[in-house]
């Protein structure tokens, strides 16, 4: 298991806003930025949110981050059908000295 | 066009080696350190080494120390992963990403080679 640790599963309908929490420790989360990232199955992640909070070019805004001590979380404001897929967070650890991911969270659109 | 294409993935025998490549286009290549990720079938995202932009520095995950090794020539665009001893561990989706200079974050991902180990 990993030392980051998310929800397996989330869901909401078209237009709710949606949550996705990843939990860590001071020697990853609180210490270093968090990086998002989508993957509809059956292909590539995709690079959804880096340093925390900000956004790559070409992410809609009703996505959004946020970082506060051990914790992260990213948000969906307005849910979508196309926004179903995994999301994964990433950051990381200075006591392993190397990159971690989150277990992943399956987003499922009603 | 930015990208990262990724090769070499198959059938392979428990015990035996593998060599992953992955190509670069669209950039330059020699500025950026790149990761290999893994994703075994059904599961998360695994990370299993880096290397530095001049491959002078590597890391690998405690998994794969001392069976994998990860190599690039800069002057052929293209990062590689010689893997030994594969184990049914082994099988997964293998992706290359390249690292944004920010964030450790990993902005350009390539589709993917799998590799499975079987007999």
């Amino acid at each position: 298991q990993s030392v980051v640790t998310q929800p397996p599963s989330a869901s909401g309908t078209p237009g709710q806003r949606v949550t996705i929490s990843c939990s860590g420790s001071s020697s990853n989360i609180r210490s270093n930025p968090v990086n998002w990232y989508q993957q509809v199955p059956g292909t590539a992640p995709k690079l959804l949110m880096h340093s925390s909070n900000q956004r790559p070019s070409g992410v809609p805004d009703r996505f959004s981050g946020s970082k506060s001590g051990t914790s992260a979380s990213l948000a969906i404001s307005g849910v979508q059908s196309e926004d179903e897929a995994d999301y994964y967070c990433a950051t990381w650890d200075d006591r392993l000295n190397g990159p971690v991911f989150g277990g992943g969270t399956k987003l499922t659109v009603l | 066009e930015v990208q990262l294409v990724e090769s070499g993935g198959g059938l392979v025998q428990p015990g035996g080696s593998l060599r992953l490549s992955c190509a670069a286009s669209g950039f330059t290549f020699s500025s950026y350190w790149i990761y290999w990720v893994r994703q075994a079938p059904g599961k998360g995202l695994v990370w299993v080494s880096h290397i530095n932009s001049d491959g002078s520095t590597t890391r690998y995950a405690d998994s794969v120390k001392g069976r994998f090794t990860i190599s690039r020539d800069n002057a052929k665009n293209t990062l590689y992963l010689q893997m030994n001893s594969l184990s049914a561990e082994d099988t997964a989706v293998y992706y290359c990403a390249r690292v944004m200079v920010v964030a450790n974050a990993l902005d350009i991902w390539g589709p993917g080679t799998m590799v499975t180990v079987s007999s």
